[in-house]
């Protein structure tokens, strides 16, 4: 596609329920992050792709949070046994081949935990 | 997790004004760093990036980088209401975290006719 393509764009979910977050980055582009913002804040940064290396995972913030990437394109951000501190705008973006490179950034999508 | 800190904000300027947004990062190892502007229920997008000390000039935005301080700032020239934003500043690690680029709070920054 055009642009980094997130799904869902809206999730409400119950606390302690399992919720996936899909992210389709721009084709040709090897770099994929996970970064979260809560209200008022800045970007947090959860996990780093980069081509078929291991994953950067250091910025999860508890083993409750994974991320896999398929076939170096789509990834899947997993948040297991939600907590109303989950609640926020998980941004994904990608770039051509990391480091210095311009990210891209998809629309986001909105978590509220009730 | 490397420390960015931007200036507090809201910072609010009158249209044509010059608006001044600072940045200080706590890794001296630091390479690259970064603008994004983000509008209000948006995502980030990139306005700027810099690399060297000194100046760095695209249109009316001009970013500047002193690495022996620390410090990366963007000034944004005869300021208009379209420029009222949130400012992120983003700083790129080195090594084992090339890949990462680490966020301030940001600066909401209002122009005002």
């Amino acid at each position: 596609g055009a642009g980094v393509s997130q799904s869902p764009s809206n999730k409400v979910t119950e606390k302690g329920k399992d919720v996936e977050l899909r992210c389709d980055p721009i084709s040709g582009h090897t770099a994929l992050y996970w970064y979260r913002q809560s209200l008022g804040q800045g970007l947090e940064f959860l996990i780093y792709f980069q081509g078929n290396s291991a994953p950067d995972k250091s910025g999860l913030p508890s083993d409750r949070f994974s991320a896999e990437r398929t076939g170096g394109s789509v990834s899947t951000l997993t948040i297991q046994r939600t907590q109303q501190e989950d609640s926020a705008v998980y941004l994904c973006a990608s770039s051509f081949q990391g480091g210095n490179e311009k990210l891209f950034f998809g629309s986001g999508t909105q978590l509220s935990v009730l | 997790q490397k420390e960015v800190e931007q200036n507090s904000g809201p910072l609010s300027v009158p249209e044509g004004a010059i608006a001044s947004l600072n940045c200080t990062y706590s890794d001296r190892v630091s390479q690259s760093f970064f603008w994004y502007r983000q509008y209000s229920g948006k995502s980030p997008e990139l306005i700027m990036s810099i690399y060297s000390n000194g100046d760095k000039e695209d249109g009316r935005f001009t970013a500047q980088l002193n690495k022996a301080s620390q410090y990366v700032s963007l000034l944004i020239r005869d300021s208009q209401p379209s420029d009222s934003a949130t400012y992120l500043c983003a700083v790129n690690g080195r090594g084992s975290t090339l890949g990462r680029l680490y966020f301030g709070r940001g600066t909401q920054l209002t122009v005002w006719p």
